[in-house]
């Protein structure tokens, strides 16, 4: 069974970093390009990043970029979402999500975990 | 504002048949696949459907879904009220290089 559990998250003062870890399981995580996406509490989905499966390929939304970096450790099978200066409209529930085989959309999902930027 | 439209929410019927437009442009659904995803409430998104039309194993043959031109649909059909969600389109845009959602659709049953 396809599983992705990502923790880190938490309460963090505007400008502030936190770093977001996602473990997968049930498939072979380095045959598998990874995505983040978000969710604004009672809001709609938003693309972050995507990840090769090698990590030497990287894409980032506009809102995010030069600010967050995703990455991966495909021998400790983690994946990685680093976000720096962070701003009150990065709050959100962070997920981490499979690429499906031919990608570039996701098929398996993780429980997601919430960043809160706040003073 | 999402890069592909869809209406805010849909309603019916148990037994009824509802569908949600997701609307785009020629760099993303008219140029890639078009997936759905189900969002039950307090849930993470689900895959409902994928590559335009296909259905994951294990997801109800109730839910169809097809694109024409910059333009896709998702149908639901004898609608239950375990089918009350937040449904998204979502496709690549070679534009932005990068992942588009549809603003989601709620699906209530009345």
């Amino acid at each position: 069974e396809v599983k992705l559990v990502e923790s880190g998250g938490g309460l963090v003062q505007p400008g502030g970093s936190l770093k977001l870890s996602c473990a997968p399981s049930g498939f072979s995580f380095s045959s598998y390009s990874m995505q983040w996406v978000r969710q604004t509490p009672g809001k709609g989905l938003v693309w972050v990043s995507r990840i090769n499966t090698g990590g030497g390929t990287t894409r980032y939304a506009d809102s995010v970029k030069g600010r967050f970096i995703i990455s991966r450790d495909n021998a400790q099978n983690t994946l990685y979402l680093q976000m720096n200066s962070l701003r009150v409209d990065d709050t959100a529930v962070y997920y981490c999500a499979r690429e499906e085989d031919s990608g570039p959309l996701v098929d398996y999902w993780g429980q997601g975990t919430l960043v809160t930027v706040s003073s | 504002q999402s890069v592909l439209t869809q209406p805010p929410s849909v309603s019916g019927p148990p037994g009824q048949r509802v569908r949600i437009s997701c609307s785009g442009s020629s760099p993303n659904i008219g140029s890639n696949y078009v997936y759905w995803y189900q969002q039950l409430p307090g849930a993470a998104p689900k895959l409902l459907i994928f590559r335009n039309f296909q259905r994951p194993s294990g997801v109800s043959d109730r839910f169809s879904a097809s694109k024409s031109g910059t333009s896709a649909s998702l149908a639901i059909s004898g609608l239950r009220y375990d089918d009350e969600a937040d449904y998204y389109c979502a496709t690549w845009d070679d534009s932005l290089s990068g992942v588009v959602f549809g603003g989601g659709t709620k699906v209530t049953v009345l």
